[in-house]
């Protein structure tokens, strides 16, 4: 069946540090991928998309690029601030909305 | 944006009563809205998915009886965990579509912990 595996946490960074979370899947079909993102005490917001291979998505300086070779999806940010401090998940989705999760990779950036 | 609310965000209750979860829409309509439930340190998992004027569609292995899920408007979900037990304590998040912005875009309610004794 179809499935996302991300790195485990949590990730510790000092600010402007490189940020990766990996994040790799399997899917029958062409399912989208997303990176979602849990403030504390917040609810899941989508953070970014791609929906085909080869497409990058990007939003307030992350990026991950949809790669079918290596079924992957790949979070990175070239320099994180305190600010970015979450929960993130990987998930995809095949035909609609049906959603499936990674465990969530918790972030920790320190000033 | 899209926003979505849950009340309540915390409850604790005795073992054997029901608890009712509410997810709501807040500025648009939701035709379909899902149920997650998330263990500590775990992912999300699928519950069931609600639309708005017909049954659940539940996923293998959630009992219907035991999570009722009404979607009785466009802007409203409710999850009733019926006689609870310590075992169904966890993190319920809900969320909803909303086709009119982009397709396969959820919306997250920022979840409702629930605690049985």
């Amino acid at each position: 069946g179809n499935s996302v595996t991300q790195m485990e946490g949590p990730v510790t960074l000092s600010e402007e540090a490189f940020l990766t979370i990996n994040c790799t899947y399997t899917a029958t079909g062409y399912p989208s991928l997303f990176w979602y993102v849990q403030y504390p005490g917040e609810g899941l917001q989508l953070l970014l998309k791609a929906t085909k291979a080869d497409d990058k998505g990007s939003n307030k300086g992350f990026e991950a690029t949809y790669r079918k070779e290596t079924t992957s999806f790949h979070l990175e940010k070239g320099s994180v601030q305190v600010s970015d401090s979450a929960v993130y998940f990987c998930a995809l989705a095949t035909g609609g909305f049906k959603t499936i999760f990674g465990a969530g990779t918790r972030l920790f950036v320190k000033a | 944006g899209a926003v979505v609310s849950q009340h309540p965000s915390r409850v604790i209750c005795k073992s054997g009563t029901s608890v009712k979860i509410e997810c709501r829409s807040l500025d648009f309509q939701a035709t379909t809205m899902f149920w997650y439930r998330q263990f500590p340190k775990q992912s999300l998992m699928l519950m069931a998915t609600s639309n708005e004027g017909s049954k659940a569609t539940y996923e293998q292995g959630v009992e219907k009886d035991k999570f009722l899920i009404n979607h009785a408007s466009l802007t409203l979900s409710t999850l009733t965990v019926t006689s609870a037990h310590p075992e169904d304590s966890s993190f319920y998040i809900c969320s909803a579509d909303n086709q009119g912005l982009s397709q396969e875009t959820q919306y997250f309610g920022p979840g409702t912990r629930l605690l049985v004794l």
